[in-house]
């Protein structure tokens, strides 16, 4: 079974600064690994993936992640915070097998203040 | 490609009542996801098509929950004699069966049922 925790459910930045949200995951097979980006009353949009080939991942919007197995780990980053940043963001997971759900953690709210 | 796309996007209920919401797909994804996502919390998972064939269903999913895909195309999922703890957005997703994108989920933008 798999399992994802989100350390944090509201973390505020200023604009320009670093973005960190935190992920953990716990899975009794290798995961796929995934970051969604949830606007209000919006669907999710794929921010990026890892599904087993280079551990550090980049995506849209200057946003990147790195899966680090040791740590069970998978936090997203951003050098530099942006007000359009401010969202709601998703880390879940899943398994290299046809049609498997995703699992959500309970999502982290970032909020930029300029 | 026009994306997945869900209808109503609001749909506002009492208690008892039943009620449909229809989930398009991306025209070429065969894999098509119903979840469930409440006020505060990530989206929960409900069910599983692949083409038309329904291959999985979440405990989640209650007796009052039914979804179809006829013809491996558009879904509907419908609720019977809604209550008040249905209320939430109901998200749809599909994804290919291979290509880059393969395991890749694409989420319609909801469809947000209030029940009164």
């Amino acid at each position: 079974a798999q399992s994802v925790t989100q350390l944090g459910s509201h973390v505020s930045v200023s604009e320009g600064a670093l973005v960190l949200l935190r992920c953990n995951y716990s899975s009794s097979v290798p995961p796929y690994l995934f970051w969604y980006v949830q606007y209000p009353n919006q669907g999710l949009q794929l921010l990026l993936k890892y599904t087993s080939a280079a551990t550090l991942v980049k995506g849209i919007n200057g946003f990147e992640a790195e899966f680090k197995k040791s740590e069970t780990s998978f936090h997203l980053t951003k050098p530099s915070a942006h007000m359009s940043d401010a969202a709601e963001y998703f880390c879940a997971v899943n398994i290299n097998q046809a049609g498997t759900a995703l699992i959500f953690g309970k999502g982290t709210t970032l909020s930029v203040s300029s | 490609d026009t994306g997945v796309s869900q209808d109503p996007r609001h749909k506002i209920t009492k208690r008892g009542q039943n009620v449909t919401f229809r989930c398009d797909p991306i025209s070429e994804h065969n894999r098509l996801y119903w979840y469930r996502q409440t006020l505060g919390q990530g989206p929960e998972f409900l069910t599983y098509f692949q083409n038309e064939a329904q291959l999985e269903k979440s405990r989640l999913l209650s007796d009052r929950f039914s979804a179809e895909r006829p013809k491996g195309s558009f879904s509907t999922l419908e609720i019977q004699r809604t209550e008040q703890g249905d209320s939430a957005m109901y998200l749809c997703a599909s994804s290919p069966s291979g290509g880059r994108a393969y395991n890749e989920q694409f989420f319609g933008p909801g469809t947000r049922l209030t029940v009164l």
